[in-house]
């Protein structure tokens, strides 16, 4: 079945460790993005990439990173920058592109920080 | 810069229906997309509207009028599964694929 998979489901971390969250799909889609969600709230994009060994910063890329090696895989991780980390973090993927584009999100990670 | 309001909650009875509405304010305006999340778990995506009028699947609608920068999600015959957040999204000719959702609103269907 095709589809988006994070991992961990749950994670949690020490204050100032970096850490880093896994995101692949096998839907072979161009496009890929991290939102962070917080209670209550709506989704921010943190990151995005067109294609591979591209990505543009979204509205909140501060104490984040991405790479963008292969076309399935959008890691993102967590700096000790990031001054309140603790959300819960979506990965989503679409083809890109097109005027209808349907993006299609991951279970997510839920990040604790202690 | 883009914003987007929508109810924060709405609660209704199995069997009514509900309107969630969206307003955004935007340039270069694409298209409204609605989606659908259950409490900690993954959007799902619902509509899509790009011109103005309904669009209807199944027992859900989405209404769009560009000139009022308004649109609306319709949720008929409410079950007790439709309780989740649904989250109106714009898309805008400057942004290819991204998104900007709104705060979501919490449906809340008692029997």
């Amino acid at each position: 079945d095709g589809g988006i998979t994070q991992s961990p489901k749950y994670l949690f971390r020490k204050e100032g460790q970096n850490v880093t969250l896994s995101c692949e799909q096998n839907l072979n889609h161009d496009a890929m993005y991290w939102y962070r969600q917080d209670p209550g709230q709506g989704l921010r994009l943190i990151y995005y990439s067109q294609i591979v060994n591209d990505f543009q910063k979204g509205d909140i890329a501060e104490g984040y990173s991405v790479s963008r090696e292969k076309k399935e895989s959008f890691p993102l991780t967590v700096t000790s920058a990031q001054k309140n980390p603790t959300a819960f973090y979506l990965c989503a993927s679409s083809l890109g592109g097109a005027r209808t584009d349907t993006q299609y999100f991951g279970p997510g990670t839920r990040l604790t920080v202690l | 810069g883009q914003s987007l309001e929508q109810p924060s909650e709405v609660t209704a009875v199995e069997g009514a229906i509900v309107q969630i509405n969206c307003t955004y304010q935007t340039s270069g305006f694409y298209g409204l997309s609605w989606y659908q999340q259950h409490d900690g778990g993954a959007p799902t995506f619902l509509s899509y509207n790009a011109l103005d009028g309904l669009e209807e699947t199944g027992r859900f609608s989405s209404f769009l009028s560009r000139s009022d920068s308004y649109g609306y999600l319709l949720l008929q015959e409410l079950q007790m599964k439709d309780s989740a957040s649904y989250f109106c999204a714009v898309r805008t000719t400057d942004s290819w694929g991204k998104l900007q959702f709104g705060a979501g609103t919490q449906v809340v269907v008692t029997p």
